[in-house]
Order: C-alpha cells, then structure tokens, then sequence
C-alpha cells in the first residue's frame, strides 16, 4: 500500500540553525500538509499547499518556515533559524483530492538544543 | 476559534470491556469528522470519517461513532475492547471553507490483557 515518508526520523540542531525537513508524498496526490505536535499537546495545522503554493497557514507559520516542492516529488518543510520552542514532531501528510483522507508520514522529531 | 475538545486524556480499561471517548467540537457549519489512531511508535491511521448521510458510521477493526449534530458530538466506540487497541486517539474535524484538519488533544488508551 502507498504511504508517505519522512526523513530524517530524528534531527537534533543547535538553536538559530537551519533545518529541512524532508517528505516524500503519495504520488498521485495532490494536496500536501504539514502538522506539527510538540510533546504533550495537541497535533496542530502548520500549512497546506496545492498546484505549487500555500493553499492556507497557521499563525504558527511565519516567516521562519517555507515549504516547497523542488522536483515534483519532494516536499519539504524549512525552519530558517531554529528556536528551542520548535522542538516538536513534524508530520507531513497528503490528499489525493481536497476532501479525501488525509495520510500521515510517520514525523520526523526534531529536537533543538 | 474553532476548536476540537477530548475530555478523558487517560482511560485504562480490561479486555472486552466496551470502550466510548467522547469529542466535541465547536463550529456552527458543515464539517467533517474523523477518528486518527496512533499505534505505540506507529503514524496516526484514519479509523473512521463521517462527511454526509448516516450518523452511524463504521470503521475499521469494530470501531464505529455517532455523529449528533445538535450535541456537536461524535463518540467513539467499541463493544469490547483488546489488548492491541491500546493507542492513542484523537478525534478530528475539518470545516467546509477549508481542508485543513484541527485535532482535539488525544486519548491514551490502555487496555489491560
């Protein structure tokens, strides 16, 4: 069955470094997310993206974070300098269509020191 | 703001007991409504969705929820519950102006052999 990856699985940085967080969407889908769950909270909604731009964000979503889609199968979440309160899971997940079910990658935790 | 409430965080239960976590939501439109699992060390899986038609909705492995529209409420249940039920829930909703997902904080289930 197709489902969606995520590398690293773990990523430790020093804060103020730059991060990439990396996704590999189902392929035929068309609408990519994503979500991030810092321990002990809730899973929140960062930023969707669809036809090669943000579709919606988060007021968590501000100018340190970027997502792209740099070769049509890649999508990837950029943290520009990192803050201890980035310390969290990332998920991605992707829609073949905009009503469908969403399916998560497994996270990547990132973890800032 | 929209949000998505899961009132018992914790619930411990004995094979075979029957299981209900309840969800609420608040928004006045149409929306959509999901139950995620998350397995120990596992991605979060769709167990169930309701979009439209019978309130009654069946997912997989015997789980099934109830959709009240006038209580904003839809509760999880199982008649009797495994050992390998043992995950963390979380309810979800999606609103009709948009595709993102807002999840409640989860439950952690444990079900004790």
């Amino acid at each position: 069955e197709p489902e969606v990856t995520q590398t690293p699985s773990h990523q430790v940085t020093q804060m103020g470094q730059e991060v990439i967080l990396r996704c590999v969407p189902i392929s035929n889908h068309l609408y990519f997310y994503w979500y991030r769950q810092i321990l002990g909270q809730k899973v929140e909604f960062l930023v969707s993206f669809y036809n090669n731009e943000i579709s919606e964000k988060s007021e968590i979503f501000d100018d340190q974070f970027s997502v792209e889609r740099p070769d049509g199968s890649n999508f990837t979440l950029k943290i520009r300098s990192t803050k201890l309160e980035d310390s969290a899971m990332y998920f991605c997940a992707s829609i073949l269509e905009g009503l469908g079910e969403q399916y998560f990658g497994p996270g990547t935790r990132l973890t800032v020191t | 703001a929209q949000s998505v409430s899961q009132h018992n965080h914790h619930v411990i239960l004995s094979e075979a007991a029957s299981l209900e976590l309840g969800c609420n939501y608040s928004y006045g439109g149409t929306v959509n409504l999901f139950w995620y699992v998350q397995y120990p060390g596992q991605h979060l899986q769709l167990l169930l969705k309701y979009f439209s038609g019978d309130p009654l909705v069946k997912g997989i492995k015997g789980f099934e929820a109830e959709f009240i529209k006038s209580k904003f409420s839809f509760n999880l249940r199982k008649p009797s519950v495994q050992w390998s039920d043992t995950a963390e829930y979380f309810c979800a909703v999606r609103e009709d102006s948009s595709y993102k997902l807002i999840f409640g904080s989860g439950t952690r289930l444990l079900v004790r052999p």
